[in-house]
């Protein structure tokens, strides 16, 4: 089936310390993208990558990194979380037209 | 920053009626897509009219593209009450790539 698999699904953690979403598609899609969604806010981009080894920044990168070593995989990483990173985010992926999300990974930052 | 704007915020309608949703954006696009997200989960996607078409239907959805207004439509006809989620409209702009940028979304509630 093809799906993009993000984990954890919920997780709660500490302010500073680093942790890691992990986003991965099975579509050989080239493009994949994070989001992050709260409320009053809609969903903002945060990162995005064209390829492998291709990355850039979206509209709200700050506090964030990624990595595209290889196409299925695209990590979220926060190296030092703060309680404004909590959140609802999704990472997506999309060949031409039309994006495949994942079912998205809550984040409760305290 | 969002590109769209959809209308209306909220939505409330018996099952069998029809559910019209729009979408305002700003700047040239390539394409404008819908997608649905049910409460806390996953957006799916819907459906995407191209920026050289005015019109596109998918089972009981019609999507309506007026580029010279730079609005959308979304038209669910027949509505159920699994319907009932939010649901977005997003473009893709022309000098971007793909990146996606989306609305603030339209709350659908279906009663049954």
């Amino acid at each position: 089936e093809a799906q993009v698999t993000q984990n954890p699904r919920y997780l709660i953690t500490v302010t500073g310390k680093k942790l890691t979403v992990t986003c991965s598609q099975n579509m050989n899609h080239e493009y994949m993208s994070w989001y992050r969604q709260d409320p009053g806010l809609g969903l903002r981009q945060i990162y995005y990558s064209m390829n492998v080894e291709v990355t850039d920044k979206g509209d709200v990168p700050e506090g964030y990194k990624v990595s595209r070593k290889e196409k299925r995989n695209f990590p979220l990483i926060l190296e030092s979380p703060s309680p404004n990173q909590t959140s609802l985010y999704f990472c997506a992926s999309s060949l031409a037209d039309g994006y495949t999300f994942g079912s998205g990974t809550r984040l409760t930052v305290v | 920053s969002q590109q769209g704007e959809e209308d209306p915020q909220a939505l409330s309608i018996q099952e069998g009626e029809n559910a019209t949703m729009n979408c305002s954006y700003k700047t040239s696009i390539n394409n404008l897509q819908w997608y649905r997200q049910n409460s806390g989960r996953g957006l799916v996607h819907l459906i995407l009219i191209r920026s050289n078409e005015r019109e596109k239907h998918s089972g009981r959805l019609r999507v309506t593209l007026d580029t010279s207004k730079k609005s959308s439509s979304l038209l669910i006809t027949a509505s159920r009450a699994a319907d009932t989620a939010s649901y977005f409209c997003a473009t893709v702009r022309s000098n971007q790539g793909g990146k996606l940028i989306f609305g603030q979304g339209t709350e659908l509630s279906v009663k049954p």
